[in-house]
């Protein structure tokens, strides 16, 4: 069965930094796209951030771009989301997806449960 | 890029059908055939229920059902159930390397 499970939404002053993890089981991690979403509260769901199965390519909203990083360690089953510049428009519930196969297109089949960041004085 | 546009909720009663439109754009939802849908409860983990447009992943009900035309697509559920009181997004690729989603349609189940 596939599990994603995500850690280290805590709460961080703006302008700071937070590492994001998503700890992937039950599948081959590295046949599979990873993805970023995030949900602000009271919200819809937003896409932020795409890595390729390799970790050799990646993509990311105008929202984010240049502020986050994603990477994966396949040896580790586990993709991450570097966060810096925070502001308090980054706070919400961060879910990691898998996409569909190895390509960019389509869609997420396996969503985790999410991780709160909040970014607050 | 816009989100796409979904109506805020919708309702029905046991056993009657809703319908969810998500209205995008050329180069989004008009582009090609990848269209999603998902079903979100509160605190749990967001689920798909329908992918590539009109096609269900294995244990999603035939009671949901999806469709497209032109820049709009469409989740139908029939013979509404409890459970299926939810929050629903659609989903589109956008070709440019990056998805879009919509801001979400709040079903209930009167």
């Amino acid at each position: 069965e596939v599990h994603l499970v995500e850690s280290g939404g805590v709460v961080v002053q703006p302008g700071g930094s937070l590492r994001l993890s998503c700890a992937a089981s039950g599948f081959t991690f590295d046949d599979y796209t990873m993805h970023w979403v995030r949900q602000v509260p009271g919200k819809g769901l937003e896409w932020i951030s795409l890595i390729s199965w390799d970790g050799g390519s990646t993509y990311y909203a105008d929202s984010v771009r240049g502020r986050f990083t994603i990477s994966r360690d396949n040896s580790k089953d586990s993709l991450f989301l570097q966060m810096s510049s925070l502001r308090t428009e980054d706070t919400a519930l961060y879910y990691c997806a898998r996409g569909n196969s190895i390509y960019y297109y389509g869609h997420f089949d396996y969503w985790g449960q999410g991780t709160l960041v909040t970014v607050s004085t | 890029q816009s989100a796409l546009t979904q109506p805020r909720s919708v309702s029905g009663s046991p056993g009657q059908s809703v319908t969810i439109s998500c209205i995008g754009i050329s180069s989004d939802v008009g582009a090609d055939n990848y269209v999603s849908w998902y079903q979100h409860h509160p605190g749990k983990a967001p689920k798909l229920m329908i992918y590539d447009v009109n096609k269900r992943p294995s244990g999603v009900p035939d009671r949901f059902s999806g469709s497209k035309s032109g820049t709009t697509a469409s989740l139908t559920i029939s013979g509404l159930q409890a459970d299926d009181e939810a929050d629903y997004y659609c989903c589109s690729y956008t070709g440019r390397y990056s998805f879009v989603l919509g801001a979400g349609t709040k079903v209930t189940v009167l």
